[in-house]
């Protein structure tokens, strides 16, 4: 199946720091890409959609500014957690679309963020 | 909101076929069935996917009743590691169009 791979798989970081997550489609291009956030025991939720070339578009209640999204490129989107704070210690995923017959979202390992 | 509706746990004897339901009564005529499943502190994997026929690949199969309004995944011989979040979700497949994840169905296999 398709791959997708994130980094780093976990990270642990100050209060007040920035935390850069990638997203990578290992063997296909993909010009969106999703970000999804799971607390525990909870369902993933969507923040954002991440377009080649354009603005990501973000889900109602997810800060823009404090989740910046950059999608530079077929195969890379990047999601940066600026002034991170304990509350935004999640589980974070993305998602890459690759056709399949019909479009099919493959989705990364996920990314655990720990902010002190 | 999900579109779908699925059962919030189930259980299932280790080597039998599990059977898991989804209620999607709301359906759009364009819109598949996706079914992916997530292993504790993993990310979501493809499983199968459908729009009326039925399917199987590798890993399950996936049948939708006629009138589309419901369908079921079968994992014909279950084993410990299909333990797992099972979630069932409808989308039209466009390039842009979000998964929205609802709460899916946490399979126990029991030995």
């Amino acid at each position: 199946g398709a791959v997708v791979s994130q980094h780093p798989s976990w990270v642990i970081c100050k209060s007040g720091t920035s935390v850069k997550i990638e997203c990578r489609s290992l063997d296909f291009q993909a010009t969106t890409m999703f970000w999804y956030r799971q607390f525990p025991k909870q369902s993933l939720m969507l923040m954002a959609t991440s377009n080649e070339g354009s603005k990501a578009t973000y889900e109602q209640g997810v800060e823009k500014d404090k989740f910046l999204i950059n999608h530079a490129s077929l195969t890379l989107s990047t999601l940066t957690v600026t002034s991170a704070h304990p509350e935004d210690s999640s589980f974070y995923i993305c998602s890459a679309i690759r056709p399949l017959g019909r479009e099919t979202q493959y989705f990364g390992p996920g990314t655990r963020l720990l902010v002190l | 909101d999900a579109k779908t509706t699925q059962p919030p746990s189930m259980d299932c004897a280790e080597g039998r076929a599990a059977n898991l339901p989804c209620n999607h009564s709301t359906i759009s005529g364009n819109e598949y069935v996706y079914w992916y499943r997530q292993i504790h502190s993993q990310g979501p994997q493809y499983i199968i996917h459908g729009l009326k026929n039925n399917e199987t690949n590798e890993m399950a199969s996936l049948i939708i009743t006629e009138d589309r309004k419901s369908s079921t995944l079968i994992l014909p011989h279950a084993t410990l590691r299909d333990t797992a979040v099972y979630y069932c979700i409808v989308s039209n497949s466009n390039r842009d169009d979000k998964i929205i994840f609802g709460k899916g169905t946490r399979l126990h296999i029991l030995p």
